[in-house]
């Protein structure tokens, strides 16, 4: 079975600087993906940045990074330059293969609350 | 708007009464899937749909959750006889195969409130 570990149930950062978002998985699988999505107050899901086993560097969207270091399973989202709008539940996911069905389930951690002070 | 929607965004029903959800994919995916959320945690996926037919419903809660998708484009989550544990949100994605892969794209769910 899967396991997806954030640590961190709540972090604070200041107004422009960057933080780390702690993500550890758990899997036998050779080949899998990781994902990281932010929840506002409003409740949706919005996708943020995807790193798949086989890739030989780490993801980047904009100010989203994604430090992948895969002997360790850990997928890291790192935030840079941090802005009020950032404030938000931030979930670590992977994806399990749905045996059978050809496609796949996304197995969440239980996410972490990210404040972003003035 | 172009993104995943869902109706209603709130609902609030007594228990032992029957509700049911719609989600509106984005329009050119063929996959579907439900996800529940409940307080404090991470979404937890419940069924999935490819086109039309549900390929996935195992992880479906009860025989009391049922979904459909009858003509492959939205989709509707019934609940049967609700009841207070059933209080959660409940989150619709979809997503489309590329050569880039597949990204789960999620809509604003539906707060489900059962007293």
């Amino acid at each position: 079975a899967q396991k997806i570990t954030q640590t961190q149930p709540g972090m604070f950062v200041q107004e422009k600087e960057a933080v780390t978002l702690d993500c550890t998985y758990d899997t036998s699988d050779q080949s899998y993906g990781l994902f990281w999505y932010k929840q506002p107050s409003s409740g949706e899901m919005i996708f943020l940045i995807y790193q798949g086993s086989y890739d030989e560097q780490n993801a980047t969207e904009g100010r989203y990074s994604l430090n992948f270091q895969k002997a360790r399973k850990s997928a890291n989202l790192v935030i840079s330059a941090s802005q009020l709008g950032d404030s938000a539940m931030y979930f670590c996911a992977m994806r399990e293969l749905l045996r059978g069905a050809g496609s796949y389930q996304l197995t969440f951690g239980k996410g972490t609350k990210l404040s972003v002070i003035p | 708007d172009t993104g995943v929607s869902q109706n209603p965004r709130h609902k609030i029903t007594k228990r032992g009464q029957n509700v049911t959800f719609r989600c509106d994919p984005i329009s050119e995916h063929n996959r579907l899937y439900w996800y529940r959320q409940t307080l404090g945690q991470g979404p937890e996926f419940l069924t999935y749909f490819q086109n039309e037919a549900q390929l996935e419903k195992s992880r479906l809660l009860s025989d009391r959750f049922s979904a459909e998708r009858p003509k492959g484009s939205f989709s509707t989550l019934e609940i049967q006889r609700t009841e207070q544990g059933d209080s959660a949100m409940y989150l619709c994605a979809s997503s489309l195969v590329t050569r880039a892969g597949e990204t789960q794209y999620f809509g604003p769910g539906t707060r489900l409130l059962v007293l």
